[in-house]
């Protein structure tokens, strides 16, 4: 059965430094999504991607968040200038169609601020 | 906005025992539910969801779960729980109008433990 990979599954970065999460999703999807997860709490909406554009985004996904296609499998997601509190499990997920089928999620990469 | 409760951080049951795992939502306008299993170092792994139609739906590895509108409730079950059942479960809706997004909005999940 197809998947959602995640790349790379941990990764520990000095605050201030730049990150790129990685993410091919399932090669038939159409919608791309990232969540976040911070320990203890809710998996939590990050933003959404279709046609090469945002398009719904959510109040943590300010300035220092970016996400791309750079190509026709990867889609990214960037943070500028990483804090502590960017520290969390990020979660990558694509669907098919918007509205009725189910987002199938990656495993994950769990990101430390140090 | 769009909100789902779990109300147990976890449900423990007997192997063999039914199992269920409690979700109420609040989305504006009809909703769409989903169930999502956790196990450990892995993503969330779709189980089921309700779009529309029969109240029950039937998912994977013998889950279902029953929409209730008047409640706002949208309960996992399992006749006969498995040891291998044990994991984080996670309730999740988005609202079915077009101004609610894609987006989904998770409950705080539930850890079932399944003893043998």
């Amino acid at each position: 059965e197809p998947e959602v990979t995640q790349t790379p599954s941990h990764q520990v970065t000095q605050m201030g430094q730049e990150v790129i999460l990685r993410c091919v999703p399932i090669s038939n999807h159409l919608y791309f999504y990232w969540y976040r997860q911070i320990l203890g709490q809710k998996v939590e909406f990050l933003v959404s991607f279709y046609n090469n554009e945002i398009s719904e985004k959510s109040e943590i996904f300010d300035d220092q968040f970016s996400v791309e296609r750079p190509d026709g499998s990867n889609f990214t997601l960037k943070i500028r200038s990483t804090k502590l509190e960017d520290s969390a499990m990020y979660f990558c997920a694509s669907s098919r169609q918007a509205e009725r089928r189910p987002q199938h999620f990656g495993d994950g990469t769990r990101l430390s601020i140090l | 906005a769009q909100s789902v409760a779990q109300p147990e951080d976890q449900v423990n049951v007997a192997e063999g025992n039914p199992l269920t795992v409690k979700c109420t939502y609040s989305v504006s306008g009809n909703p769409y539910l989903f169930w999502y299993v956790q196990y450990p170092n892995r993503g969330l792994q779709f189980l089921l969801k309700y779009i529309t139609g029969d109240n029950l739906v039937k998912g994977s590895y013998g889950f279902e779960a029953e929409f209730n509108k008047s409640q706002t409730s949208f309960h996992l079950k399992k006749p006969s729980a498995l040891v291998s059942d044990s994991a984080l479960y996670f309730c999740a809706v988005r609202g079915g109008i077009k101004a609610a997004g894609n987006k989904l909005t998770f409950g705080g999940g539930t850890r079932v433990l399944v003893k043998p």
